[in-house]
């Protein structure tokens, strides 16, 4: 059971340049978020999707762009990358609303902007 | 809007030793708070969660508490061990929200 998988693990992008990042689970999970996690800051919530065909903005949102075509599969994308979007971002899932189930996270992707 | 802080950002301890890890809330309405474990270069694995209508909830040897009233959780590590070195953090979900809101963490070294 692989759980929550995020591709590319690593990858460097120029000022401009625009990428996608693949988040997906095997857990039939409804609920999958996108966070960015940088020093001294904690996780901080990009986009969500609360089930197949739907995404919400959420603390973070400026500068990407998701979507969810497949319940299984969630995507981050970076139009025009900019150096302050250089971090480590997260891909979660959770098979209800989390006030009810835990989160469970993928290993992360890290994204270098020169 | 809810702000979570752990401290201290960093804690060494000698193995078997058992302690405890802080965290704090400022919005009441905290619905429920979970505790999670980061090893280096990976994700979040969550190790506890309590509704809040719970106190408390265990796990083997960890036993994590919520007080709504103090605004306070705690984690507790019982017989610490080198395994348990990792980063810690809480997150807490309030009502009207659709997000968790991370603490930035404790970094748990145990020294054998």
């Amino acid at each position: 059971n692989a759980g929550v998988t995020q591709t590319p693990k690593f990858r460097v992008l120029k000022t401009g340049q625009s990428m996608t990042l693949l988040c997906a689970q095997d857990m039939n999970h409804e609920y999958m978020y996108w966070y960015r996690q940088d020093p001294g800051m904690g996780l901080r919530l990009i986009h969500y999707s609360v089930g197949e065909g739907t995404t919400a903005k959420g603390e973070v949102p400026d500068g990407y762009n998701v979507s969810r075509l497949k319940k299984q599969n969630f995507l981050l994308g970076l139009e025009s990358a900019a150096p302050s979007q250089t971090s480590v971002y997260f891909c979660a899932s959770s098979r209800d609303r989390v006030s009810n189930q835990p989160q469970h996270f993928g290993d992360g992707t890290r994204l270098s902007i020169l | 809007k809810q702000e979570v802080t752990q401290i201290p950002a960093a804690l060494s301890v000698p193995e078997g030793e058992n302690l405890v890890l802080n965290c704090s809330f400022t919005d009441s309405a905290i619905y429920n708070l979970q505790w999670f474990r980061q090893d280096p270069g990976k994700g979040l694995t969550s190790l506890l969660l309590i509704q809040s209508s719970q106190r408390e909830q265990t796990s083997g040897r960890l036993n994590a508490s919520l007080d709504k009233s103090s605004g306070r959780s705690t984690l507790y590590i019982a017989a610490s061990q080198p395994g348990d070195s990792a980063t810690y953090l809480c997150a807490g979900w309030a009502f009207g929200n659709e997000k968790l809101t991370f603490g930035t963490g404790t970094r748990l070294t145990i020294i054998p």
